[in-house]
């Protein structure tokens, strides 16, 4: 099993609708994050969290919420997509025990289509 | 704040030439910076890293990058291009005593025969 899954993998919606994308992690990391790619923008970062109850917002999280049920799970909600919301989103973690090295495990994404 | 500018948004080169992917960061403190690789449909993988030791960092590979603070830059390099190198590449940099990363838009690195 991958150390970050993410689910679904690909997923097409309807412009209105509400959706959630999931991730969970076996790592055992206390730091989850979100982050959009779009071609040519790289990747920004929506939100982040630290701890359960912790949530902070990132670069682009106009249009975006999330949950951390647990510390393996943090949930990203769109509540009412729009197309410009297309984009391939990734979700990673972090643990703050190996500081300064900050190695991201990214998950292999959700690729998403708003229609 | 933090910035990445990746120099070129495609480098093509042919199997066995160099490879030079640029990267320049701006960081109002010392900054950690990071190559990730990205192959299609999957996601990115940590190439090298660089935590404030070795200015030349190695990665996996062949893969290396040479941090200067004079030139705010942190350029990746491999010797000999192979097929399998195709990919995009992200720098990305957090100050010291920050927890986000920045990322830069990719470089696509593309390789003939």
């Amino acid at each position: 099993d991958a150390d970050v899954t993410q689910t679904p993998r690909n997923r097409i919606t309807k412009t209105g609708k509400r959706i959630m994308l999931e991730c969970s992690q076996t790592k055992g990391h206390d730091r989850m994050y979100w982050y959009r790619q779009d071609p040519g923008l790289g990747l920004r970062l929506i939100y982040y969290s630290f701890d359960v109850k912790d949530i902070n917002k990132g670069e682009i999280s106009d249009g975006y919420s999330v949950s951390r049920q647990a510390q393996a799970k943090f949930s990203l909600s769109l509540e009412s997509a729009i197309p410009n919301q297309t984009a391939l989103y990734f979700c990673a973690t972090s643990d703050p025990g190996q500081s300064p090295d900050y190695g991201y495990t990214f998950g292999s994404g959700t690729r998403l289509t708003v229609v | 704040a933090q910035s990445v500018t990746q120099l070129g948004s495609h480098v093509s080169v042919s199997e066995g030439a160099l490879v030079l992917l640029r990267c320049n960061y701006s960081s109002s403190v010392p900054p950690y910076l990071f190559w990730y690789v990205q192959y299609p449909n999957q996601g990115l993988q940590l190439l090298l890293k660089y935590t404030s030791a070795a200015t030349l960092v190695k990665g996996i590979n062949g893969f290396e990058a040479e941090f200067k603070k004079s030139e705010t830059s942190f350029h990746l390099t491999k010797p000999s291009a192979h097929m399998s190198d195709a990919a995009e590449y992200f720098c990305a940099v957090t100050p010291r005593g920050y927890s986000t990363l920045t990322f830069g838009k990719g470089t696509m690195l593309l390789v003939s025969p």
